[in-house]
């Protein structure tokens, strides 16, 4: 059974461009979490999708980040305008159900510069 | 969520067992203890979990005390891979409810040879 993944694994933006990150979650798994981990700084929550659904994005920056996990296909984290700030390495997670146990895996991350 | 409380750093022997403790003082009735890890530069591996009983897998022991106030993961045979920071989450898991993860700051295990 395949893992979480995430790709690109590393990304180059110049100030001002888009940034898209993909995660596919584990098979069987419906959920999925971004995380940020800023240099030198711990995990941060950032966004938490269902299929077609944002269940809970109280760790997301206002303004210019955005996700999706369509009904086909892998979950996407956009960022709009990149600045130098968004350099970090950004992590997603998948879990298979809500059950009481319910366990997330991550990916390898992906790890954005931007110039 | 209960906050916990790890030591910043610790270190192991190869081959000696790696014992890492977390408080959680304020711990609720409905609130797991999770472990997960950070190899420099990938992402966290979920290690272990567990609600009262002490759990063992294939990668390590989890002992909870009994008032559930503390636990400790025990890495019974360290290698030099499993230096790694160790992060010990307390979370509510409620039925129908999937919620984030909060990490802190948890222990930089160092295995030296």
């Amino acid at each position: 059974n395949a893992g979480v993944m995430q790709n690109p694994r590393h990304l180059v933006r110049r100030r001002g461009q888009e940034a898209r990150l993909r995660c596919s979650p584990m098979k069987g798994h419906s959920h999925v979490y971004w995380y940020r981990q800023l240099p030198e700084e711990g995990l941060k929550f950032m966004v938490y999708l269902q299929k077609e659904n944002i269940i809970d994005e109280s760790g997301m920056p206002k303004e210019r980040f955005s996700a999706e996990f369509p009904k086909e296909g892998p979950s996407i984290l956009r960022i709009q305008q990149v600045v130098r700030g968004d350099s970090a390495a950004y992590f997603c997670a998948s879990s298979p159900s809500e059950g009481r146990r319910e366990t997330q895996y991550f990916g390898p991350g992906t790890r954005l510069l931007v110039l | 969520d209960a906050k916990t409380t790890q030591p910043t750093s610790m270190d192991c022997a190869e081959g000696r067992a790696a014992n890492l403790p977390c408080n959680h003082s304020t711990i609720s009735g409905n609130e797991y203890v999770y472990w997960y890890r950070q190899i420099h530069s990938q992402g966290p591996q979920y290690i272990i979990h567990g609600l009262k009983n002490n759990e063992t897998n294939e990668m390590a022991s989890l002992i909870i005390t009994e008032d559930r106030k503390s636990s400790t993961l025990i890495l019974p045979h360290a290698t030099l891979r499993d230096t790694a920071v160790y992060y010990c989450i307390v979370r509510v898991a409620l039925v129908g409810s999937a919620r984030q993860l909060t990490f802190g700051s948890g222990t930089q295990l160092t295995v030296l040879p």
